[in-house]
């Protein structure tokens, strides 16, 4: 399968706990995007990286989430000290980008958040 | 105001019937907008692009855009119950130094036999 990896698929964990979630994107894509989704909403941005630079993180995001992706390639978005508020689908894309954003994203199938 | 807003429905349509989704966004100068598929427990899917105003026809879907009136929308000919999804409109803005994709909340289409 070349299609976008994400795990783990579910997380359930209480209030308080760290998590980290992984997104491996098509191997050729050099941008790499990080949605947050919760149900009956469209997904919102949080941050996107083109190569291994983070170009811009969601002013939504609290400094209590942090994205990686060294070296280019996988990335992990990691949630410290979680809260329930912070109960959604994570989803990862991945898109090649030349130039400009061409809006053509790759979707995983998404890291289900559940925060007790 | 959101920057995409879209009716969050459902829309009802009977089998065979037209259906037709609307979408309004607020950046008068963005360029670039998309309709996404998203099934129930799926991820979304690209469908449909479209950059210039008018229509734009790929089988079934039809994109229109009207960038004076910042509207876009997605017309789903002969509709089929495999087409009960929910329709996510994007755009690409531009803010803080970089372009981003920009989702509304999504309409849910729902086709009945």
């Amino acid at each position: 399968d070349t299609g976008v990896s994400q795990n783990p698929r579910h997380k359930i964990t209480k209030r308080g706990q760290n998590v980290t979630f992984r997104c491996d994107p098509i191997s050729e894509h050099n941008r790499l995007y990080w949605y947050r989704q919760t149900l009956g909403q469209g997904p919102e941005f949080l941050t996107y990286f083109q190569n291994e630079a983070q170009l811009e993180k969601s002013r939504l995001l609290s400094d209590r989430f942090s994205a990686e992706r060294p070296k280019g390639s996988f990335s992990t978005l990691e949630i410290q000290r979680t809260e329930q508020g912070d109960s959604a689908m994570y989803l990862c894309a991945s898109s090649l980008e030349a130039g400009g954003l061409t809006g053509e994203l790759f979707f995983g199938e998404g890291s289900r958040l559940t925060v007790l | 105001q959101k920057e995409v807003e879209q009716n969050s429905g459902p829309l009802s349509v009977p089998e065979g019937a037209i259906a037709s989704l609307n979408c309004t966004y607020s950046d008068r100068g963005s360029q670039s907008f998309f309709w996404y598929r998203q099934y129930s427990g799926k991820s979304p899917e690209l469908i449909m692009f479209i950059y210039s105003n008018g229509d734009k026809e790929d089988g079934r879907f039809t994109a229109q855009l009207n960038k004076a009136s910042q509207y876009v929308s997605l017309l789903i000919r002969d509709s089929q119950p495999s087409d009960s999804a929910t329709y996510l409109c994007a755009v690409i803005m531009f803010s803080g130094g970089y372009n981003k994709l920009i989702f509304g909340a999504g309409t849910r289409l729902a086709v009945h036999p």
